[in-house]
């Protein structure tokens, strides 16, 4: 069966360092995203990408960045973790338009120092 | 912008009641896409149901239906004969009919089912 799938699930680290938290889907699903989740702030958007070389930015960029090189997987990047990022984060995929349904991962749990 | 309100935060319904989680939505568009997401404790996010701007029938699966008052830009979730299983948060989503634009969601409405 298809699938979405992130790793590590749980992830602690320390204040400067950089984290990669893995987004790998079996869907062949075009479009990917980010989400973080925090409490009070629902599920707010990092990163999305529309397919193959293509990645955009959503309402809470800053300090993230994605690539995207090839359809099953985008990673995360956290340039220099910051305490302030320390949130449950969840990659989603969906088939072609933006407006159909998001398939979500099980999420990874980031603590950051 | 399109915005995505969820106005109660935190609801309960007792096992076998039923329950009706509130959304409003803010937009310029004529045509889109209405979701609810169910995300049940330390479990991934999964559809409800999804519902059509265009169509006038309210979307119904299972237990789950939804009451979409398009000029009111209102799109409530009911569940009937609630389970413990139904114990969980939900998102409501919107999405644009153009597909330009990724999903906004609601900030969320956590439901607890008492046995």
């Amino acid at each position: 069966d298809a699938e979405i799938t992130q790793s590590p699930r749980h992830k602690i680290t320390e204040t400067g360092r950089q984290v990669t938290l893995a987004c790998h889907q079996t869907w062949n699903h075009n479009n990917m995203f980010w989400y973080r989740q925090d409490l009070g702030h629902g599920l707010r958007l990092i990163h999305y990408s529309y397919g193959v070389q293509d990645t955009n930015k959503g309402e809470v960029s800053d300090g993230y960045s994605v690539s995207r090189s090839n359809t099953e997987d985008l990673p995360l990047t956290l340039e220099s973790a910051a305490s302030s990022q320390t949130s449950v984060y969840f990659c989603a995929s969906s088939e072609s338009a933006l407006r159909e349904t998001q398939y979500f991962g099980p999420g990874t749990r980031l603590l950051v120092l | 912008a399109q915005t995505v309100t969820q106005s109660q935060p935190e609801m309960s319904v007792q096992e076998a009641e039923t329950v009706t989680l509130s959304c409003t939505y803010d937009t310029s568009e004529s045509d889109y896409y209405l979701f609810w997401y169910k995300q049940p404790p330390s479990r991934q996010m999964i559809l409800v149901i999804r519902q059509e701007a265009y169509k006038q029938q309210n979307a119904t699966e299972n237990r789950f239906s939804v009451n979409f008052q398009k000029a009111a830009k209102s799109f409530s979730l009911k569940i009937s004969d609630s389970q413990l299983g139904d114990a969980a948060m939900y998102f409501c989503a919107y999405a644009s009919f153009s597909g330009n634009t990724p999903l906004v969601f609601g900030k969320g409405t956590r439901l607890s089912v008492i046995a």
